[in-house]
């Protein structure tokens, strides 16, 4: 079936690093990417997205890519701070179905 | 605007026992979700209610039923609870289905234990 893939599962940086989370996706029909951040004892909640006729878009520390081609797509997480700690799932939207990858748990250090 | 309300926040069921999961959003969004998140599952759907009236299985439905209320209210049931269903179960909400610029809104879910 249809599936993302999302590496790492768990990323440690130190406070002002960057961190990068890749994910594949496999259904070529998908057209909406969109990231989401879970902390603890909360439900994910979205942080950024983007559409498939686009190929980066940036909100402040946080920017995302996509490669339709090679069907990749990133988040990027500039001077981390440590309340970007939390767990963070990329999604693949199709006109009838959301797949989302396995998560990526990510701590900063301070 | 409360978005998506869950309730209960905690549950702890006996094996056997039947209970109903409530979910109301307030954004008067078509589609409704549940979800299931267990470690190093991910999420994993349950079932899903792209309009009112209509329901439909997803990724992991046995063990549970579902009803679209009204357009605000979408419940899960347990009607014998099995400590395989041990887990946090979110529910989630969306403008259309599927469509672009349409992410999900998701509560802060109810965490299940049966024992």
């Amino acid at each position: 079936g249809e599936n993302v893939e999302q590496h790492p599962s768990t990323l440690s940086v130190q406070e002002g690093d960057s961190a990068v989370i890749k994910c594949t996706y496999s259904d070529s029909a998908s057209n909406y990417f969109p990231w989401y951040k879970q902390e603890l004892g909360k439900g994910p909640q979205l942080i950024i997205d983007i559409r498939s006729n686009v190929g980066e878009k940036k909100d402040q520390r946080i920017a995302v890519t996509l490669n339709k081609t090679a069907k990749h797509f990133s988040l990027h997480i500039t001077e981390t701070q440590p309340e970007d700690s939390a767990v963070y799932f990329c999604a693949a939207q199709t006109y009838d179905k959301v797949i989302f990858g396995p998560g990526t748990s990510l701590s900063v250090i301070p | 605007n409360a978005g998506v309300t869950q309730t209960p926040k905690f549950q702890v069921l006996k094996t056997g026992q039947s209970m109903t999961l409530q979910c109301a959003q307030d954004m008067n969004h078509n589609s409704m979700y549940w979800y299931r998140q267990d470690p190093g599952m991910g999420l994993r759907l349950i079932y899903y209610s792209a309009s009112e009236g209509t329901t439909d299985k997803g990724e992991v439905p046995n063990g549970y039923n579902v009803s679209r209320l009204n357009k605000r209210e979408f419940s899960l049931r347990l009607e014998s609870a099995a400590p395989s269903q041990t887990s946090v179960y979110f529910c989630a909400s969306s403008v259309v289905p599927g469509t672009e610029n349409s992410p999900l809104h998701f509560g802060n879910g109810t965490r299940l234990t049966v024992t």
